[in-house]
């Protein structure tokens, strides 16, 4: 059974950093790209970033271009996402997704874990 | 960036009724939408993919159709457990976006 628990969500200030973590198991990670996809409490979802499984290829949304970086360890079974200079509008649950092979979309997603950006 | 628009925001349907769910891009995305379901406090579950294509697992009264600019979703003979938002979502040009959202409410 596919699985991907998210970790590291909490409180962050405005201008700080949090690192998210999602473990995967049921499946060969290294066989498979990853995004990460949020949602403001109440909103819709947003597409954040994409890894390519070998992490060759790497893609962000504008908003967090510069801020974001996204990183994998096939080894660990893990995909990360380093969050610097957060904003009020990084406040979303955020969720790793695996990508479907062959496309760009996902097809198993994690609970998801929330980030609150506040003084 | 590419703009799904999904119509309607919000639906309230009673049990067995067919729910129709349209989602139009701002620009041609040939066959690349897919559609996901999210029931309350809950991930996002694939549904669709690739406008008409089904999933395993998924009931059959969940239908897709469209290319190009306009797609729809369909659930035909609507149960409880259907109660959720729907997405669609554009996997052709970078950023991948979502639409707004659909809000199907049993009555």
């Amino acid at each position: 059974e596919v699985q991907l628990v998210e970790s590291g969500g909490g409180l962050g200030q405005p201008g700080g950093s949090l690192r998210l973590s999602c473990a995967a198991s049921g499946f060969t990670l290294s066989s498979y790209s990853m995004n990460w996809v949020r949602q403001a409490p109440g909103k819709g979802l947003e597409w954040v970033s994409y890894i390519s499984s070998s992490s060759t290829t790497i893609y962000y949304v504008d908003s967090v271009k510069g801020r974001f970086t996204i990183s994998r360890d096939n080894a660990k079974n893990s995909l990360y996402l380093q969050m610097n200079s957060l904003r009020d509008e990084d406040t979303a649950v955020y969720y790793c997704a695996r990508v479907k092979n062959g496309g760009w979309y996902s097809d198993y997603w994690g609970q998801g874990t929330l980030v609150t950006v506040s003084s | 960036e590419i703009v799904l628009t999904q119509s309607p925001d919000f639906q309230s349907v009673t049990p067995k009724e067919k729910v129709t769910i349209t989602c139009r891009a701002s620009q041609s995305i040939g066959s690349s939408l897919h559609w996901y379901q999210q029931k309350p406090h809950q991930s996002p579950k694939l549904l669709i993919e690739y406008a008409s294509q089904s999933i395993s697992g998924v009931p059959s009264r969940f239908s897709g159709s469209g290319s190009g600019r306009d797609f729809t979703l369909t659930i035909n003979s609507l149960e409880a457990e259907d109660a959720a938002a729907y997405y669609c979502h554009q996997s052709s040009h970078l950023p991948w976006t979502f639409g707004q959202g659909t809000k199907v409410e049993i009555k």
